[in-house]
């Protein structure tokens, strides 16, 4: 079955480490996302990537990083920068950034500072 | 820019009684309209969306929405809510001006169904 896959669900991170959450799609979908969640603060955008090897910052992209080397993958990386890394991370794709397309979602990643 | 509203942070309804959750937009343009549910801890999956055509687009799980282009409106209606219903509803558009831009998310209303 066609999907996309993130990983670890639950990921648990020291102060002052970088950590990775990863995203795997085998829908043959151009854009991928990275989306951010607080409670009562709905999805926030981190970073989007319309094409392979090209990415844009989204709203709060900001102590995060990402690659986009190959198509089916988006990696997240939190970096010490970022101040308050806890929340709940998905990932999404689309055939393309505009259009009718929606968005297909992973299940989501928990980041946890411990 | 585009925008979304989803003016109620949680809808409570009864079980059997029908439920509503209201969602307007601000857009260039007509609109790509969309609605997402999300259980605890999983990813958001999609109910049904709104592209052109008939102002009633019927989805999943027994849910339909009415598309109001006066009102700028996409409310997500059901006639008999079931108390796995409860969950997170997410409202979500996208212009149509031929450029890529991606959706923007309402904030997401809670339903609760009490039995």
């Amino acid at each position: 079955d066609g999907g996309i896959t993130q990983s670890p669900k639950y990921l648990f991170r020291k102060e002052g480490q970088n950590v990775t959450l990863s995203c795997e799609q085998n829908l043959n979908h151009d854009a991928m996302y990275w989306y951010r969640q607080d409670p009562g603060q709905g999805l926030r955008l981190i970073y989007y990537s319309q094409i392979v090897n090209d990415f844009q910052k989204g709203d709060i992209a900001e102590g995060y990083s990402v690659s986009r080397e190959k198509k089916e993958s988006f990696p997240l990386t939190v970096t010490s920068a970022q101040k308050n890394p806890t929340a709940f991370y998905l990932c999404a794709s689309s055939t393309s950034r505009g259009g009718s397309y929606g968005y297909t979602f992973g299940s989501g990643t928990r980041l946890t500072v411990v | 820019a585009q925008s979304v509203a989803q003016p109620e942070d949680q809808v409570n309804v009864a079980e059997g009684n029908p439920l509503t959750v209201k969602c307007t937009y601000s857009v260039s343009g007509n609109p790509y309209l969309f609605w997402y549910v999300q259980y605890p801890n999983r990813g958001l999956q999609f109910l049904l969306k709104y592209i052109t055509g008939d102002n009633l687009v019927k989805g999943s799980y027994g849910f339909e929405a009415e598309f109001n282009k006066s009102q700028t409106s996409f409310h997500l209606k059901k006639p008999s809510a079931l108390v796995s219903d409860s969950a997170l509803y997410f409202c979500a558009v996208r212009g149509r001006r031929g450029g890529a831009d991606g959706l923007t998310f309402g904030k997401g209303t809670h339903l609760i169904i009490q039995p």
